[in-house]
């Protein structure tokens, strides 16, 4: 099992562009989520999903959509940089009824400048 | 409404001595609590978890925990640090009927001194 991976590890972005943040679980987990770390503030949830078809807004999911038509993939988007984008993005999964215990990727670290 | 507090941004302690990071967590529902880890650039690894039963709860690397609900906290210890204990540790909540929705605190720093 590779766990739950994540892509791109880095990337740049002009303030403007658009860019897809891509998290895949190989867990067959049904719940995903997309988290943003900002130093000196913890993880902020952005969107969530509970399952294939079904996702939901966090506490800071203004700037971002998501989408999820399987199991495995919940990619994340940016539809307009801007410069408060900038964070480290973390996806993350668990299974349903089962412990809850978090499953977390390694992040993508963006830059919007 | 629903939070994590971690009181501490940043600890120094000595390798060799005792540690403990405290979390204080305000939740309407019966919560389960987490700690999790974050070494340099890496993603978040859990070490103990509590959802019910006994309070003290173990977990790895030699840390535990203490689930005190009258005074709504959920401190990490641990008797004796190791320079590789360096990271930042995250203190989490949430309850059964929150869709695994998770409240962190916004973590503690550890800086071990040799």
């Amino acid at each position: 099992n590779a766990g739950v991976t994540q892509t791109p590890k880095f990337r740049i972005l002009k303030i403007g562009q658009s860019m897809t943040l891509q998290c895949t679980q190989d867990m067959n987990h049904n719940y995903m989520y997309w988290y943003r770390q900002d130093p000196g503030m913890g993880l902020k949830l952005i969107y969530y999903s509970v399952g294939a078809g079904i996702t939901d807004k966090g506490e800071v999911p203004n700037g971002y959509n998501v989408s999820r038509s399987t199991t495995e993939d919940f990619p994340l988007r940016l539809e307009l940089a801007a410069p408060s984008q900038t964070s480290v993005y973390f996806c993350a999964s668990i299974q349903a009824g089962g412990n809850y215990e978090q499953y977390f990727g390694p992040g993508t670290r963006l830059t919007v400048t | 409404a629903q939070s994590v507090t971690q009181p501490d941004i940043h600890i120094t302690v000595s390798e060799g001595a005792s540690l403990e990071l405290r979390c204080n967590y305000s939740y309407g529902a019966t919560p389960y609590l987490f700690w999790y880890v974050q070494s340099p650039g890496q993603g978040l690894q859990l070490l103990l978890k509590y959802f019910s039963g006994d309070t003290l709860v173990q977990g790895i690397k030699g840390f535990e925990a203490e689930f005190k609900r009258s005074q709504s906290s959920f401190n990490l210890r641990k008797p004796s640090v190791h320079w590789s204990d360096a990271a930042e540790y995250f203190c989490a909540v949430g309850a059964v009927r929150s869709q695994g929705n998770l409240i962190f605190g916004k973590g503690t720093k550890l800086s071990v001194k040799p």
